[in-house]
């Protein structure tokens, strides 16, 4: 099975700050590679597929990059809707894996 | 639009067995993929289990592999996860996704339901 480690597991921002979290594969995938918001009590939302493809009525402040191992969320400038937890996701093969998690939290 | 609504949650003692239901609308369910995810309280999402669009073809966790079944009925339009042999460590809320539209299914979740909580005590 591929092992997806996201990193930071959780930081503090405040609003208009420059976020980065990061996504790295046990094995190269590609561009097979996606991100999801949640927020407390919901279920999750498809942000970003195919590592760079932002999904209709995605704010441009986020954006996806990467490729084989290494992947990065970028969100421009934070807004307080922005404040939840983020998980990238492997769909290069079954199981497709996600990372555990990384909960962005307001400063 | 399109709609998951799950159901068939609830408190159960480890050893047994429950079934979750999924009814989709709002798409045209059959030529869809479908998985189920889970998330345990307080921790991260999982990936369970995928049925292809007409349940051919199923995958499954390393964690449920003998143990839960996936299935659908396309003439209802529900996703199914039968889940035997239950653990405590199958306490989770179970939500199951859409595969996003596409000629070919590609393991990404464009719709979720709002979930359903299985918890596992004796």
């Amino acid at each position: 099975d591929i092992q997806m480690t996201q990193s930071p597991s959780s930081l503090s921002a405040s609003v208009g700050d420059r976020v980065t979290i990061t996504c790295r594969a046990s094995q190269r995938i590609g561009t097979y590679l996606n991100w999801y918001q949640q927020k407390p009590g919901k279920a999750p939302n498809l942000l970003v597929s195919g590592a760079s493809n932002l999904q209709s009525g995605v704010p441009s402040r986020f954006s996806g990059s990467g490729s084989g191992t290494d992947f990065t969320l970028i969100i421009g400038s934070l807004q307080r809707e922005d404040f939840a937890t983020y998980y990238c996701q492997q769909s290069y093969s079954i199981p497709n894996t996600f990372g555990q998690g990384t909960k962005l939290g307001i400063k | 639009q399109v709609q998951l609504v799950e159901s068939g949650g609830g408190v159960v003692q480890p050893g047994r067995s429950l079934r979750l239901s999924c009814a989709a609308s709002g798409f045209t369910f059959s030529r869809r993929g479908m998985h189920w995810v889970r998330q345990a309280p307080g921790k991260g999402l999982e990936w369970v289990a995928v049925t292809s669009h007409d349940g051919d073809n199923t995958g499954y966790a390393d964690s449920v592999k003998g143990r839960f079944t996936i299935s659908r009925d396309n003439s209802k339009n529900t996703v199914y996860l039968q889940m035997n042999s239950l653990r405590a460590e199958d306490t989770a809320v179970y939500y199951c996704a859409k595969e996003r539209d596409s000629d070919y299914d590609e393991g990404i979740f464009d719709y979720w339901g709002q979930g359903t909580l299985v918890t596992v005590s004796s």
